[in-house]
């Protein structure tokens, strides 16, 4: 079983920095393609980056590219979101989502971003 | 960008009825479509992937059928555990979700 524990949500005020960690099971997670997906307060789910397994390959939502970065350690089983710039509209709940067979098929249970002065 | 636009936005059924929720996609996303599960405070969960095929440990109440622009998720027969908000999910272009359906207790 894949298990997945992100940290790092907080309040922070806009035009903050913010940077979110998720840790993962397993002896595989260099060969995950692996994801951020969010939700804000009360609306639906929204891809927000993802990565290739070596770290070599990033791609962004939007919304989002040249704010945010995300990166892994996979020394350390874990990935990262850099959250630069933060804006109002950034508050929602970040899920941390390995992709298998080309679905999102293990989620954590997620951390909440809150922008607000 | 690839557009879901699912309905109803509610559902209120009853345990036991059967529970049809739809997902209409912008532009032909061919059978890359799945649907995942959300309960309050948990983890989203996989159902359905490339539209018709059911995840690992998914009952068999859960089905799904379409291709192209539209696509169904049926519950043949709602169990109480089966009352949450159900999103689709396109993989063709990208990847974008349904803004959901909220399945409720009548």
């Amino acid at each position: 079983e894949v298990l997945l524990a992100e940290s790092g949500g907080n309040l922070v005020q806009p035009g903050g920095s913010l940077r979110l960690s998720c840790a993962a099971s397993g002896s595989t997670f260099g060969a995950w393609w692996m994801f951020w997906v969010r939700q804000a307060p009360g609306k639906g789910l929204e891809w927000v980056a993802n990565i290739n397994p070596d770290g070599s390959r990033t791609n962004y939502v939007d919304s989002v590219r040249g704010r945010f970065t995300i990166s892994r350690d996979n020394a350390k089983n874990s990935l990262y979101l850099q959250m630069d710039n933060l804006r109002a509209e950034d508050t929602a709940v970040y899920y941390c989502v390995r992709i298998s067979n080309h679905w999102f098929d293990s989620w954590g249970r997620g951390t909440l971003v809150t922008v607000s002065s | 960008e690839i557009v879901l636009t699912q309905s109803p936005a509610t559902l209120s059924l009853s345990p036991g009825e059967r529970a049809t929720l739809s997902c209409r996609a912008s532009q032909s996303v061919s059978n890359y479509l799945g649907w995942y599960q959300h309960k309050p405070g948990q983890a989203p969960r996989l159902l359905i992937y490339d539209a018709s095929n059911r995840a690992t440990g998914i009952p068999a109440r859960f089905s799904g059928s379409g291709s192209g622009t539209d696509f169904t998720l049926t519950i043949s027969s709602l169990e109480p555990e089966d009352f949450a908000v159900y999103y689709c999910q396109q993989r063709s272009n990208y990847w974008t979700f349904g803004q959901g359906s909220k399945v409720e207790v009548k």
